[in-house]
């Protein structure tokens, strides 16, 4: 059965560096989307993606972050400089439509030391 | 800003019971609202999409049901099993349909 896949499960990063976090997204949907999830809190949404440009962004996707879907099948995320309050589950999340459910990897637990 | 929230936080129960959690969220607006399923160590699973008020959708012993006029959703499990522990989140799409937004969800833990 055909799945999002997320790359590496954990990364570990010092202060100030800058991260990329990598998603494949099942091969024939169409929304993209970045969620994290800060340990004890609830799932935050980041960024949502489509027709190669974002279409929404909350307030936590500063100009530190960006997002990529640079060859057709994977859609990064990129953490210029990290801090601390960076870590967390980072999630990606794929559809096919604008009325179906959300298919979402298996996260990257990101740790800013 | 929208904001969902789900009750109770926790809940541990005992093989065999059944029980039922709430997720409210703004009613003027709505497009749809998903209910997940998250089990430590993996992604979160789809359970139900509901799109319309008076939805109930059934899935084995889960259970769902929608008010989208007074912006409410429950969630039913009915003789509840171990492998019921899991976190489950109700998650309500903005108008535009470009942003999932999650509640807090309800950790349910099931004593054999």
């Amino acid at each position: 059965e055909p799945e999002v896949t997320q790359t590496p499960s954990h990364q570990v990063t010092q202060m100030g560096q800058e991260v990329i976090l990598r998603c494949v997204p099942i091969s024939n949907h169409l929304y993209f989307y970045w969620y994290r999830q800060i340990l004890g809190q609830k799932v935050e949404f980041l960024v949502s993606f489509y027709n190669n440009e974002i279409s929404e962004k909350s307030e936590i996707f500063d100009d530190q972050f960006s997002v990529e879907r640079p060859d057709g099948s994977n859609f990064t995320l990129k953490i210029r400089s990290t801090k601390l309050e960076d870590s967390a589950m980072y999630f990606c999340a794929s559809r096919p439509s604008r009325d179906s459910e959300a298919f979402f990897g298996q996260g990257t637990r990101l740790t800013v030391v | 800003i929208l904001n969902v929230e789900q009750s109770p936080q926790s809940l541990h129960v005992q093989e065999g019971d059944s029980t039922n959690f709430t997720c409210s969220f703004p009613s003027s607006n709505f497009y749809a609202l998903h209910w997940y399923r998250w089990e430590t160590a993996k992604s979160p699973e789809a359970l139900f999409v509901m799109t319309l008020n008076g939805d109930e959708k059934k899935k084995g012993q889960i259970s769902a049901t929608l008010n989208t006029k007074e912006g409410y959703s429950y969630l039913y499990i009915k003789g509840s099993q171990p492998e019921d522990s899991a976190t489950y989140l109700c998650a309500f799409w903005n108008q535009a349909g470009t942003a999932l937004i999650f509640g807090k969800g309800t950790t349910l833990s099931v004593s054999s």
